[in-house]
């Protein structure tokens, strides 16, 4: 079945740039998105790109997709202490009730 | 724009005990809903998702059991729990035709 995975931990300091990396396996995945949890919370919806996308910007979140390699990146500038988080790669098809198949969540750490 | 109620926020319940845990949406008609479970780790874990009234898939065996009285009402339920029930229940719903998902609040549910 489809997997997602992500790496654990990210640590960065105040003002850095932080970029959290998620790769998956299915090919047919036609919508792929970005979560963001903080502690005891449900997850926020931050952006998500379309399969047809190469990129999209929003403010201050970069999400990059390399189709070819099955490869997401989020990239978040000036990288502030609020966006301490868990930041979850989900992605999904039209197929099955649009259900998301979530990674494992980044827990990014930013350090004043 | 949707917004998706869940209660309780927080359950301590008793193992061997009956649980209905609750999801109503608001802002929309017709949603595709889900319910997913974050345990002690960081995955989610889809449990079940619903594309209509009465109409329920089950990703994985367990149990729990998930019922759709209404259009937008989404109910959770066992009836005896087990410890390993204890997480963090997330409900989620899409409507129809856009493609993408948003969360409840979550209910923390501990099973003693």
């Amino acid at each position: 079945g489809e997997d997602v995975e992500q790496s654990l931990f990210l640590s960065v300091r105040e003002g850095d740039s932080s970029v959290i990396n998620c790769t998956y396996t299915d090919s047919s995945s036609t919508y792929l998105y970005w979560y963001k949890q903080e502690p005891g919370a449900g997850l926020q919806l931050l952006t998500y790109i379309f399969s047809n996308m190469d990129m999209k910007q929003d403010q201050r979140l970069t999400v990059l997709l390399n189709k070819k390699d099955k490869h997401l990146s989020l990239r978040i500038a000036d990288t502030q202490t609020g966006d301490s988080a868990i930041y979850f790669c989900a992605v999904g098809s039209y197929n099955q009730g649009g259900k998301l198949i979530f990674g494992q969540g980044t827990e990014l750490s930013v350090k004043p | 724009s949707q917004t998706i109620h869940q209660w309780p926020a927080t359950l301590v319940q008793p193992v061997g005990s009956p649980l209905s845990l609750e999801c109503t949406v608001e802002g929309t008609s017709n949603p595709n809903l889900y319910w997913y479970r974050q345990a002690a780790g960081r995955g989610l874990q889809l449990l079940f998702y619903s594309v209509g009234i009465g109409q329920i898939s089950s990703e994985v065996p367990q149990n729990l059991s998930a019922s759709r009285p209404q259009d937008r009402q989404f109910i959770l339920s066992s009836k005896k729990l087990l410890l390993s029930d204890s997480g963090f229940y997330l409900c989620a719903g899409r409507t129809s035709g856009t493609d993408t998902q948003y969360f409840g609040p979550g209910t923390r549910l501990t099973v003693l």
